[in-house]
């Protein structure tokens, strides 16, 4: 199977709730992790990403969350809008030092589509 | 707008056909990636190239093969096609290899009959 998953393809959330989407990797060498965001007709845009040395960084509305004991991703959006509908990925690096670290050979997980409520 | 610039955007064509996919990176970035979009793959990398040469290959085929120019732009060019490389193409770029923030175009669809 693929190393990096996620644990429900759609997530339905009301607007103003605040969105939880989770991710699962299997490699507990992986040291760098992203989240992109894909709107329809559109090519994955870049959200937030997180190094193994944290557990924790945020954004503008965006909390990405690193478990490396469970291997769990999580990343959490702040009062939904009906902007934020979209499929989301999280991505792993699981080349080593020196070949990865950044993109080299991330791994994209299938995705999560977020869907909002009225 | 992400700055990637990808033709053509709608692709159809018969099988054992070749194709050209055509990008252009956001103006200054070095790096640019082939990414195959599939319902049931999801997003799976192909190839990379920086500067001109060939950094990283993923799950490409023997029949598929990219190469970026002196000007930056890059071409995946797909032969002997088949139904199932009918997909979504995406092509993303990014400053340095080392960079995880990537920056993608609106893909090419392409369908093979």
């Amino acid at each position: 199977g693929e190393s990096v998953g996620l644990h429900l393809p759609t997530l339905s959330v009301q607007e103003g709730d605040n969105s939880i989407i989770n991710c699962a990797y299997s490699n507990s060498a992986s040291d760098y992790f992203i989240w992109y965001k894909q709107e329809s007709g559109k090519g994955p845009q870049f959200i937030i990403d997180i190094r193994s040395n944290m557990d924790k960084r945020q954004g503008q509305r965006v909390t990405v969350l690193l478990n490396k004991t469970v291997k769990h991703l999580s990343l959490q959006i702040a009062a939904t809008q009906p902007g934020d509908s979209a499929v989301y990925f999280c991505a792993e690096n699981i080349l080593p030092y020196p070949l990865g670290g950044g993109a080299d050979g991330l791994t994209f997980g299938k995705g999560t589509h977020l869907i909002i409520q009225p | 707008d992400s700055g990637v610039t990808q033709t053509p955007k709608h692709l159809i064509t018969a099988t054992g056909q070749r194709v050209t996919l055509r990008c252009s990176p956001r103006s200054g970035d070095l790096s640019v990636y082939w990414y195959q979009q599939s319902l049931d793959q999801g997003l799976q990398f192909l190839i990379q190239y920086y500067n001109g040469e060939e950094r990283a290959k993923g799950n490409i085929l023997e029949r598929f093969s990219a190469q970026q120019f002196p000007d930056l732009h890059s071409e995946l060019n797909l032969s002997s096609l088949e139904l199932g490389d009918s997909a979504l193409y995406f092509c993303a770029s990014s400053a340095t290899p080392k960079d995880g923030k990537l920056f993608f175009g609106s893909g090419t669809q392409l369908s093979v009959l």
